[in-house]
């Protein structure tokens, strides 16, 4: 199985600010990896695909790099409407997420 | 429209069994690749189980060899019969698609609204 480590579990940032979070595969999974937002009550919501894709109606100020096994989800400056639980997502083989990152207002 | 809805959850005791329904819309179940993804109170995401459009199935440890995966393409419908449930089965249940729907599988979308299952005596 493939395990997916995110850093930092907490983010505790203010509006405007640049923030980025990690995620790190046991081991190679390519670019087969996505990143999700979600808020409280509601399902994930997909931001970027194959690493680096961004999704159609995301905010240019989201983007995703790496492969391989490291990878970085980054928000260029944060809006009130960011803060929330972002997790990463491999789907080389099966599927496995990260644990979470929740990103606070500082 | 693509839709997802989850239908099936509630309380259950400690060793019992329910069965979660997916229902779709805007797309078949045949020619995707469907997934139920679980959330525990508080709690990150989980992936429970997927099955291909050809009909293979696969499982997290988690629930090997207690859940089961189906569908029913008439009704275009999804399954996930959950037997010998436990306190840490206690969770939000999502239905949702993959989007690549061949080889691997690719990035999860859409989801379903989820539905609450509490397994507690």
């Amino acid at each position: 199985d493939i395990q997916m480590t995110q850093s930092p579990s907490t983010l505790s940032a203010s509006v405007g600010d640049r923030v980025t979070i990690t995620c790190r595969a046991s081991q190679s999974i390519s670019s087969s990896l996505a990143w999700y937002q979600q808020k409280p009550g509601r399902a994930p919501k997909l931001l970027i695909s194959r690493a680096s894709s961004l999704e159609s109606g995301v905010p240019s100020r989201f983007s995703g790099s790496g492969s391989g096994t490291e990878f970085t989800l980054t928000i260029s400056s944060l809006q009130p409407d960011d803060f929330a639980t972002y997790y990463c997502q491999q789907y080389n083989s099966y599927y496995s997420f990260g644990q979470g990152t929740k990103l606070e207002i500082k | 429209e693509v839709q997802l809805v989850e239908s099936g959850g509630g309380l259950i005791q400690p060793g019992g069994s329910l069965r979660l329904s997916c229902t779709v819309s805007g797309f078949s179940v045949s020619g995707n690749y469907l997934t139920w993804v679980r959330q525990a109170p508080g709690k990150g995401l989980e992936w429970v189980s997927v099955i291909y459009s050809g009909g293979s199935t696969y499982y997290a440890d988690s629930v090997m060899g207690r859940f089961t995966i189906s569908r029913d393409n008439s009704k275009n419908t999804v399954y996930l019969q959950m037997n010998s449930l436990r306190g840490e089965d206690t969770a939000v249940y999502y239905c949702a698609r993959d989007r690549v729907g061949w080889g691997s599988g690719g990035p999860i979308d859409p989801w379903g609204q989820g539905t609450l299952v509490t397994v507690s005596s």
